[in-house]
């Protein structure tokens, strides 16, 4: 079955540092890859998406992230964060065959603390 | 502007006094969907469509209604809340043509059933 694993339900960082946040997935071949953002109180905005070609992809608000086959991970990164980045973040799986090409599995999320 | 509304944005009602959220979207999706968010648990979809009269369960489909009778609208309906429906919902929308396009979130309706 389809999983998304976040290991790191919280993380704080200082302003100006860089930011890796882990996201592991279940997938019986190369799926969709998706990271969301919700800042709190609001909806879920798409950062950036994978579903083939170039492994690292650039999203918006500076964040990229890296799929890595050998790993099933996809990595979202930024190399300076600013204090709006304060949210929870959520990666999140979809199928790429079948009927159920629409459905998104979400991990639990990563909330994201900035300190000043 | 391309967008999935969602109302109410806020309710709380009491259990067993049905109720019905709405769901529409402007960009002539086909596939449209449903999920709940509860702390820790990220979010889980409950019921999904394909097209016109089409739906299908997702993961947590118990104690929801769903109905297609348009493209544009996709009302999930509760006909007998319990507080174990207090959730954060989000309606989602998506092309079926764009594969691997993401999906269009609503802002949301923040449910409490007492």
């Amino acid at each position: 079955a389809q999983s998304v694993t976040q290991p790191d339900i919280h993380i704080t960082v200082s302003e100006g540092a860089s930011l890796e946040l882990r996201c592991n997935y279940s997938y019986g071949a190369t799926p969709y890859l998706f990271w969301y953002v919700q800042s709190p109180g609001q909806g879920l905005q798409l950062l950036l998406k994978y579903f083939s070609g170039d492994t690292l992809v650039q999203g918006i608000k500076g964040f990229e992230a890296e799929f890595k086959r050998s790993q099933s991970s996809f990595n979202l990164r930024k190399p300076s964060v600013h204090w709006s980045d304060a949210a929870e973040y959520f990666c999140a799986v979809g199928a790429t065959y079948g009927g159920s090409q629409g459905n998104l599995i979400f991990g639990k999320g990563t909330k994201l603390s900035v300190k000043p | 502007e391309a967008q999935v509304t969602q109302n109410p944005r806020y309710l709380i009602t009491v259990t067993g006094k049905k109720l019905t959220v709405t769901c529409s979207q402007n960009m002539n999706h086909e596939y449209m969907s449903w999920y709940r968010q509860d702390p820790g648990l990220g979010l889980r979809q409950i019921y999904y469509s394909m097209n016109v009269e089409v739906t299908d369960k997702g993961d947590v489909p118990e104690g929801y209604k769903v109905s297609r009778k348009e493209k544009r609208n996709f009302p999930l309906i509760l006909e007998s809340p319990s507080p174990n429906q207090t959730s954060l919902y989000f309606c989602a929308s998506k092309s079926s043509r764009d594969r691997g396009l993401g999906s269009y979130f609503g802002p949301g309706t923040r449910l409490t059933v007492t």
